[in-house]
């Protein structure tokens, strides 16, 4: 069956950067493009940027842009998602989700890595 | 950036009961609207894109409607596992936001 499976949890200190790995299985990789989305305590889900999985490209949230990379290998099926520049507010479990290149619908998701950021 | 505003923002409920979400857009998204429900400790999981399509595997007392900039999630018949969070999500324009979500809980 179709699976996405993160990393473990993750504690860092502020100023850090922290790399977030989801390995894919189930299906043809680069047939589809992965998210990366997260939940900080108490706040809504927040989409972060994704990947084409087949040609690389990469879109990120203006929020982000500059922190974050999205990158991915084929040969390991595998997206990777690094946050840079880590302040208390990164603290958040962290998800990727699989998204069809064309409508981002994401489906299904990975069971999510807790990143905390803390001194 | 699209905001989307979800109501309620919590809602308690019996077992049986009919629920309806509310889910607005900042601005006209056609029907590029996703539903997901979201347990504690649990990754999200998608009840519903493109507004009304029902995501395989997904019972048939959950369904969409809208279009535009406003958009429902209705629960036909309330079962014990339907306690959740839902959030809608817009898959319209970069960045993909999603509503603050709806906590409903057991009355």
């Amino acid at each position: 069956q179709v699976q996405l499976v993160q990393s473990g949890a993750e504690v860092k200190k502020p100023g850090a950067s922290v790399k977030v790995s989801c390995k894919a299985s189930g299906y043809n990789f680069t047939n589809y493009a992965l998210h990366w989305v997260r939940q900080a305590p108490g706040q809504r889900l927040e989409w972060m940027g994704w990947i084409n999985a087949d040609n690389g490209n990469t879109k990120y949230s203006q929020k982000f842009q500059g922190r974050v990379t999205i990158t991915r290998d084929t040969s390991a099926s595998t997206a990777y998602m690094e946050l840079s520049s880590l302040r208390s507010e990164d603290t958040a479990v962290y998800y990727c989700a699989r998204g069809t290149i064309i409508i981002n619908w994401f489906d299904p998701w990975g069971q999510g890595t807790l990143v905390t950021v803390s001194s | 950036d699209i905001q989307m505003t979800q109501s309620p923002s919590s809602l308690s409920a019996s077992v049986g009961d009919r629920v309806t979400i509310t889910c607005r857009a900042s601005q006209s998204i056609s029907s590029y609207l996703n539903w997901y429900q979201h347990k504690p400790g649990r990754p999200p999981n998608l009840l519903i894109y493109a507004a009304s399509s029902l995501q395989s595997g997904v019972p048939s007392r959950f369904t969409g409607s809208g279009s535009g900039t406003d958009f429902t999630l209705t629960i036909s018949s309330l079962q014990p596992e339907d306690f959740a969070t839902y959030y809608c999500q817009q898959s319209y324009s970069a960045p993909y936001s999603f509503g603050q979500g709806t906590k409903l809980e057991i009355k």
